[in-house]
């Protein structure tokens, strides 16, 4: 099956670019997703890309897409302290059922 | 903005007691999810429910869970006996259609003692 991972942790200070990696084992897995947890909190819909994309920007947050990688970037540009959080990469079938998330990457957002 | 909601926030429970967590997906949603999180872990998928009936389930669904839409906006997930290990967080999330973003609830808290 499917195998999603992410490095676990990352720090940045603040204003500075984060980028979170993922990887995944699929090839055909079609819709690919940032998710953002804050503690304690449920899971945030941040951005999506589908696997005829490379790339999607939204204000500050932009996706990459290596498809013949399988790998999976999101960078934040100017990474304020409200960014600090579990960021978790999921992807799914071309039916968009069943997916499958990585670990998640806390992210810490140093003064 | 149309949302998830999810009931209760937190459920403490004996073991071995029956627990029923509530789902309210977005209103013209037809896709419904339910994942868990056991602290500190992954979110893992349980079962997806699609046109009144579950279109896939994870080997962690087995016939202690079950899910059920009873009314037009309801969608629930039932443990029948619960056991220290069902400890996580349950999130619920719908989607419009195929080929469309899941979104989340905020989860509900499930502690079994």
């Amino acid at each position: 099956g499917e195998d999603v991972e992410q490095s676990l942790f990352l720090s940045v200070r603040e204003g500075d670019s984060s980028v979170i990696n993922c990887t995944y084992t699929d090839s055909s897995s079609t819709y690919l997703y940032w998710y953002k947890q804050e503690p304690g909190a449920g899971l945030q819909l941040l951005t999506y890309i589908f696997s005829n994309m490379d790339m999607k920007q939204d204000q500050r947050l932009t996706v990459l897409l290596n498809k013949k990688d399988k790998h999976l970037s999101l960078r934040i540009a100017d990474t304020q302290t409200g960014d600090s959080a579990i960021y978790f990469c999921a992807v799914g079938d071309n039916y968009g059922q069943n997916f499958v998330f990585g670990p998640g990457t806390r992210l810490s957002v140093l003064p | 903005e149309p949302e998830v909601t999810q009931t209760p926030s937190h459920q403490v429970t004996q073991m071995g007691q029956e627990v029923i967590l509530r789902c309210v997906p977005i209103s013209n949603h037809l896709y419904f999810y339910w994942y868990r999180q056991i602290l500190g872990q992954k979110v893992e998928f349980l079962v997806s429910f699609y046109n009144n009936e579950i279109s896939e389930k994870s080997e962690i669904f087995d016939d202690q869970f079950s899910v059920e839409r009873p009314d037009g906006s309801n969608f629930t997930l039932k443990i029948r006996s619960t056991k220290l290990e069902d400890s996580a967080m349950y999130f619920c999330a719908s989607m419009r259609d195929r080929h469309y973003e899941q979104y989340f609830g905020p989860g509900t808290r499930l502690t079994v003692t």
